[in-house]
Formats: C-alpha cells, structure tokens, sequence
C-alpha cells in the first residue's frame, strides 16, 4: 500500500526564520502529484502548494516552496519568513494519476511558530 | 473565488442512527470525494464518485456506507447506523477534471459526534 511519511509530529521555528517539514512517500506510479495543505485549529484544509512528477522545477507558491527529490521520493515544504500565523498543522499529501484519482495524506506535522 | 460547501456544520446523533451529510461540489467539477479525519489523525480517503457512480472507495467504506449525487448539485454521504468510532470531521472535495487539474478544493468540514 501507498504512504506517505511525516516524521516530525511537532516543530518549533522562531518567528521570521525559515523552516522544512520532511514529507516522503512510496509509490511505484510513475505519474502522481504532490501536494502539501495547512489546516489551521479552525480544521480547515487550505492548499498550499503543488509538485507534479514530472515537473522539472521545484514549485513556489509565496513564502512556500518544495524541494522535490524524485530519485530519494521526499517532498519537503520550506517555509520562508515564519509568522506566526503559520501555526497550524501541515499535511502532506499524494494523489493518484489513475483510478479515482484518490489523495492520500500524512500524519502531519504541526507547526509551531515563536514569538 | 468558487467554494465547496458543507452542511450541517456540526451533527451529534445517537448510535444506530442514519445521518446524511451534504455537499455542494464547484458547480463545474467533474470528481467528488468524501475524506474523513478522526480527531488528531490524518485524513482518510473515503470514496471517490465521478459520472454518477463510485470510481473508488477503501475498505473503511464498508456498506454502512453511501453517496449519491441526488441532483446534479448536491453531493451526499449517508451513514446507515452510525457507531461511535463514525465520530470524526467529514471533508467533502472536488476536482474540476484530471490529470492537469492539481487544486483538490475542500469543503469547511461537517464534525460528526455519535453518542
């Protein structure tokens, strides 16, 4: 079966500093995206960033970027500039390229920003 | 910018009862998923429905279990006998089309309490 792997469950990060949440998955696909969503204590989830597979470049969205290493399957999100805003927890996720196209997600990691 | 939404937001019911929870997906999305989250862990994929029919569903989706897209707008689950470990947050999402489509849009959530 497919995972997808979040080995921090809890991260601290100083305000204004950057910092990576470790994301790998397994999986024999050789098309599949990549995703990474922010569900604050509200409980909703808010996408964040997108990686296809195939896509050469790492993908930026902001403050948020991806640093895809295909060959080692990890996904990691960087966030730049920390507020404390981005405390929340952080999920990411990996969806199917064929069948019902379903999203399977990690444990999370939840993110904890300092004043 | 187009939303998916949930209702009721919050539903306690009694053991053994049925309850539907309801969806309206983006009206021009073609995929529609229900997910749900046991409070403190991860997402879990439920089902997937594309064309009027189920396209894939996990094996948490056992036939207590059932959606229909009644309408053409709403999206519903239904929970013939609800237990007490139905007790979770209920996302219901969509997808515009794929595999170029990447955004997964989430609805706010519906918390399911079963006492």
């Amino acid at each position: 079966a497919q995972k997808i792997t979040q080995t921090q469950p809890g991260m601290f990060v100083q305000e204004k500093e950057a910092v990576t949440l470790d994301c790998t998955y397994d999986t024999s696909d050789q098309s599949y995206g990549l995703f990474w969503y922010k569900q604050p204590s509200s409980g909703e989830m808010i996408f964040l960033i997108y990686q296809g597979s195939y896509d050469e470049q790492n993908a930026t969205e902001g403050r948020y970027s991806l640093n895809f290493q295909k060959a080692r399957k990890s996904a990691n999100l960087v966030i730049s500039a920390s507020q404390l805003g981005d405390s929340a927890m952080y999920f990411c996720a990996k969806r199917d390229s064929t069948g019902g196209f379903k999203t399977i997600f990690g444990a999370g990691t939840r993110l904890f920003v300092k004043a | 910018e187009p939303e998916v939404t949930q209702t009721p937001s919050h539903q306690v019911t009694q053991m053994g009862q049925e309850v539907i929870l309801r969806c309206v997906p983006i009206s021009n999305h073609l995929y529609f998923y229900w997910y749900r989250q046991i409070l403190g862990q991860k997402v879990e994929f439920l089902v997937s429905f594309y064309n009027n029919e189920i396209s894939e569903k996990s094996e948490i989706f056992d036939d207590q279990f059932s959606v229909e897209r009644p309408d053409g707008s709403n999206f519903t689950l239904k929970i013939r006998s609800t237990k007490l470990e139905d007790s979770a947050m209920y996302f219901c999402a969509s997808i515009m089309d794929t595999p170029r489509s990447y955004e997964q849009y989430f609805g706010p959530g519906t918390r399911l309490t079963v006492t």
